[in-house]
């Protein structure tokens, strides 16, 4: 079974650009969630997905990040435009459920630096 | 959100076991107990979780303290691979908000020959 994978692994842009970022999560896995962790801070939540839907976007900073999810399979992360407190690691998991019992599986991340 | 407290480092020989303690005394009574690691250049990977009783699996073993405020992630015997962050996160039951993971600063594990 294949996990979650997250591409690109690396991305270097300017501040003022656009970066987006996907998550493909496990097949079959309605739950997708985006967190990131920016230099020298704890790992944070940015916002989930029940298949097509917003379950909630509580953690996201602000109106330059932008994430979808069409057809309720692969998601996208969208900054536009990039700050330099952008950079850092965006992780995405997916689960089969999101009650308590239902462990999360993580993709590697894609580390984001802003310049 | 309830919060956990763990040591922020602590260091094991490899082939000894190592217990890695947590302490959540404002558990909820439905709350999981989650523990998840964080090799370097790696997504958190998932370890293990439980309720009330104690949980083993492949990776490691969960004991679960009896009035569910602390809780001891087990490694049965260290490896260089175990060299990680675990983070011990408590996890409600329901979906919705509550759902999501909250990530402290874990506990660095070094795992020395």
């Amino acid at each position: 079974e294949a996990g979650v994978t997250q591409f690109p692994s690396h991305s270097v842009i300017e501040k003022g650009q656009t970066v987006t970022l996907r998550c493909d999560p496990i097949s079959g896995h309605d739950n997708l969630y985006w967190y990131r962790r920016v230099m020298g801070k704890e790992i944070k939540f940015l916002l989930h997905f029940v298949k097509e839907s917003k379950q909630d976007e509580s953690g996201m900073p602000n109106n330059r990040f932008l994430a979808e999810r069409t057809g309720g399979t692969y998601s996208t992360l969208k900054v536009q435009p990039a700050e330099l407190e952008d950079s850092g690691v965006y992780f995405c998991a997916s689960s089969l459920q999101s009650t308590g019992n239902s462990p999360l599986h993580f993709g590697n991340g894609t580390r984001l630096t802003v310049t | 959100d309830a919060k956990t407290t763990q040591p922020n480092s602590m260091e094991s020989n490899e082939e000894e076991p190592v217990h890695l303690p947590c302490n959540h005394s404002t558990i909820s009574g439905t709350d999981y107990i989650h523990w998840y690691r964080q090799l370097p250049s790696q997504g958190p990977e998932y370890v293990i979780h439980g309720l009330t009783s104690n949980v083993n699996n492949r990776m490691a073993s969960l004991a679960i303290a009896e009035d569910r405020k602390s809780s001891t992630l087990i490694l049965h015997r260290a490896t260089l691979r175990d060299a990680a962050v675990y983070y011990c996160i408590l996890r409600a039951p329901n979906t919705g908000t509550a759902s999501k993971l909250t990530f402290g600063t874990g506990t660095r594990l070094q795992v020395t020959l």
